[in-house]
């Protein structure tokens, strides 16, 4: 039952440098998205995919970059790393429209991005 | 003024105890609530759905109340095993997408 996987768990990072943090779910779930969790705030969408082929920008994609070239993949860039990208990043997939009572989040394990 | 705003806690309550998380909303416009639990470093998980009639799942009762923009989650009979933040969300169409807001968590620490 691997569900949604996330890799790599731990990433440091210099000012400048891109990676791409990898995120792949077997449930074959259209929905998928990334947020990111900073201390003291609630996570954050960072950009979101309804189905392969298509994403689109959330609440703060500036720095970020996705694609999604099949159902069960959604990469996301990180284009020229900053120190305000630190943060725990979370992939996560759903069958229906997140926010519907059915709804429900499945989330990867999270990544640990710090930059210095 | 937070669109979720949680009280951060910790609550600190001994085994058995009855506990209740408050959680406020400043849109009148959302659509749909949920609890998720996060433990500590993991990833969040769907606690339950908040129905606007209220509704319980064993030891865990969720209530809805729109006038006042707030909903809650009372746990009964604590555990050590419920000690974990509590994640209240709550969905407002913007944009074109269904936006789940999420609060930044009330902490639960259960002791014996």
């Amino acid at each position: 039952n691997a569900g949604v996987t996330q890799t790599p768990k731990f990433q440091v990072l210099k000012t400048g440098q891109s990676m791409t943090l990898q995120c792949a779910q077997d449930m074959n779930h259209e929905y998928m998205s990334w947020y990111r969790q900073d201390p003291g705030m609630g996570l954050r969408l960072i950009h979101y995919s309804v189905g392969a082929g298509i994403t689109d920008q959330g609440e703060v994609p500036n720095g970020y970059n996705v694609s999604r070239s099949t159902t069960e993949d959604f990469p996301l860039r990180l284009l020229s790393a900053a120190p305000s990208q630190t943060s725990v990043y979370f992939c996560a997939s759903s069958y229906t429209s997140p926010g519907q009572i059915s709804g429900e989040l499945f989330f990867g394990e999270g990544s640990r991005l710090t930059v210095l | 003024r937070k669109e979720v705003e949680q009280d951060p806690g910790p609550f600190n309550v001994p085994e058995g105890a009855t506990v209740a998380f408050n959680c406020t909303y400043s849109n009148s416009a959302s659509q749909s609530f949920f609890w998720y639990r996060q433990d500590c470093r993991k990833e969040p998980k769907l606690l339950m759905s908040v129905y606007s009639s209220g509704n319980e799942d064993g030891r865990f009762t969720a209530q809805l109340n729109r006038a006042s923009q707030y909903i809650s989650l009372l746990i009964r009979d604590s555990k050590l095993s419920d000690s974990a933040t509590y994640l209240c969300v709550v969905t407002l169409f913007s944009g074109g997408y269904n936006k789940l807001i999420f609060g930044a968590g009330t902490r639960l620490a259960v002791h014996p």
